[in-house]
């Protein structure tokens, strides 16, 4: 079965400074998508960003960016310039291409420090 | 744009009891998707319907079903309820794209259940 690890309950970064989540996910398929979402106090999750497992380059999006490690099934976060807004948890999820079973792991406690 | 709508907002129920949480999809989104946010972990999914049909399924007891309407909305409903159904319920809205790109859920800000 496909899970998703992500080994940092809690971190803490300074406004303005750079951090990165880690997640590693283990599956057998490969063709599948990963995604990372945020989910701040008011509950709702937004996704941040994906990344389709065929795709070579990793995805950006404004201040956020993926490291995309295919062979050690490796899938970080990096927020750059972090924003007081950043602050929430962040879920990194795992879907196979051609199945709607979303997997999340247990996620990240972004702090963001003034 | 109207997004993903969920009621209520919060319910608490007893025990035994059945409960019913409702869904209304992002504008023009036709598949829903239900997921069960207990504290301090990841949602798990529930189920997804699609053209009013369970399309597929997660590891959940027959006390959990659901509904989808021809407006697209959904409903969840549970079935002799356990403490251990107290979570977040999340709805999710997508809307299945053509090729490789991934179909993306969008949210709603969930139901929170309590069960005494």
């Amino acid at each position: 079965a496909q899970t998703v690890t992500q080994s940092q309950p809690e971190m803490s970064v300074q406004e303005a400074e750079t951090v990165t989540l880690s997640c590693t996910y283990d599956t057998s398929e490969s063709d599948y998508y990963l995604f990372w979402y945020k989910q701040p106090p008011s509950r709702q999750m937004i996704l941040v960003i994906r990344q389709e497992a065929y795709k070579q380059q990793n995805a950006t999006e404004n201040r956020f960016s993926v490291n995309f490690q295919k062979a050690a099934k490796s899938f970080s976060l990096k927020i750059s310039d972090s924003q007081l807004g950043d602050a929430a948890m962040y879920f990194c999820a795992y879907r196979s291409a051609g199945n709607n079973d979303m997997r999340f792991g247990a996620g990240t406690r972004l702090t963001v420090k003034p | 744009d109207a997004g993903v709508t969920q009621s209520p907002t919060h319910l608490i129920k007893t025990r035994g009891q059945q409960v019913t949480l409702r869904c209304s999809p992002k504008s023009g989104h036709d598949t829903v998707s239900w997921y069960q946010q207990a504290l301090g972990q990841g949602p798990q999914f529930i189920f997804q319907y699609y053209e009013e049909e369970e399309r597929q399924r997660g590891n959940f007891p027959d006390r959990f079903s659901g509904h989808q309407f021809p407006n697209y909305s959904s409903e969840l409903n549970v079935n002799a309820l356990l403490l251990g159904d107290s979570a977040l319920y999340l709805c999710a809205s997508s809307l299945p794209l053509a090729g490789a790109s991934p179909d993306t859920q969008y949210f709603g800000p969930g139901t929170r259940l309590t069960v005494l």
